[in-house]
């Protein structure tokens, strides 16, 4: 059982559409973080959620933290092909070590 | 300021050999992890190093081992490689030892195992 499941699992849509993609958890964690992953290249901290019902925007994305604090989602306001990669998100266990969602695998066709 | 950077980029080895792959982090980062990141299994931790020492480990066998320097570069070695071992590996450094510090990733090593 993946502690961390995130869907859809793979996503193309088109240049300019929204979009949301979501991770999920039957554990309760204290924080949580987005990661974006370019082709050929390691992730990138997007954002980091610590408060349940928290909603950050980093330009046309918004990251939302469950209430429950075991979900939370990220959406995208009309994608553009700089979007694509695959969107990982991670909790943090111990120290420096982190767990990572399945990932969701973005595609934004222009 | 320079990123994490890892050596080789790219290798390709055959079953039974054994490989070494390094990482150089953040000027002044002193904690490095590394990955390994697979389609089927996605990303998944290998060990952190601290200061010369290892503070965790994942769920990999002992074929799998590590190690930090004094000025915290780091190595990983697989010994008899195996097929499944074929995988992008990720090393990641950040400032210090405690939680709350951003994690930043190399652009990896890719190897493949024939």
């Amino acid at each position: 059982t993946q502690l961390l499941e995130q869907s859809p699992q793979f996503l193309s849509i088109q240049e300019g559409e929204n979009l949301t993609v979501y991770c999920n958890s039957s554990s309760v964690f204290s924080s949580l973080q987005w990661y974006r992953q370019e082709p050929g290249e390691g992730p990138v901290l997007l954002v980091t959620v610590v408060t349940g019902g928290e909603v950050k925007k980093l330009k046309r994305l918004t990251f939302q933290f469950g209430d429950a604090r075991k979900d939370s989602s990220l959406h995208i306001t009309a994608a553009q092909p700089g979007d694509t990669g695959l969107y990982l998100c991670a909790l943090r266990r111990t120290g420096n070590q982190f767990y990572f969602g399945t990932g969701t695998s973005l595609t934004v066709i222009p | 300021k320079a990123g994490v950077t890892q050596t080789p980029r790219y290798l390709i080895k055959t079953r039974g050999q054994q490989v070494t792959l390094s990482c150089s982090p953040i000027s002044g980062h002193r904690s490095v992890s590394w990955y390994q990141q697979t389609p089927g299994q996605g990303l998944q931790f290998l060990f952190e190093y601290f200061s010369e020492t290892q503070r965790n480990k994942g769920n990999f066998p002992g074929r799998f081992s590590g190690r930090q320097f004094s000025n915290s570069r780091s190595e990983m070695n697989v010994s008899t490689l195996e097929l499944g071992d074929s995988a992008l590996y990720l090393c990641a450094s950040t400032p210090g030892g405690g939680s709350g510090n951003t994690i930043y990733f190399g652009e990896g090593s890719w190897l493949t195992v024939v």
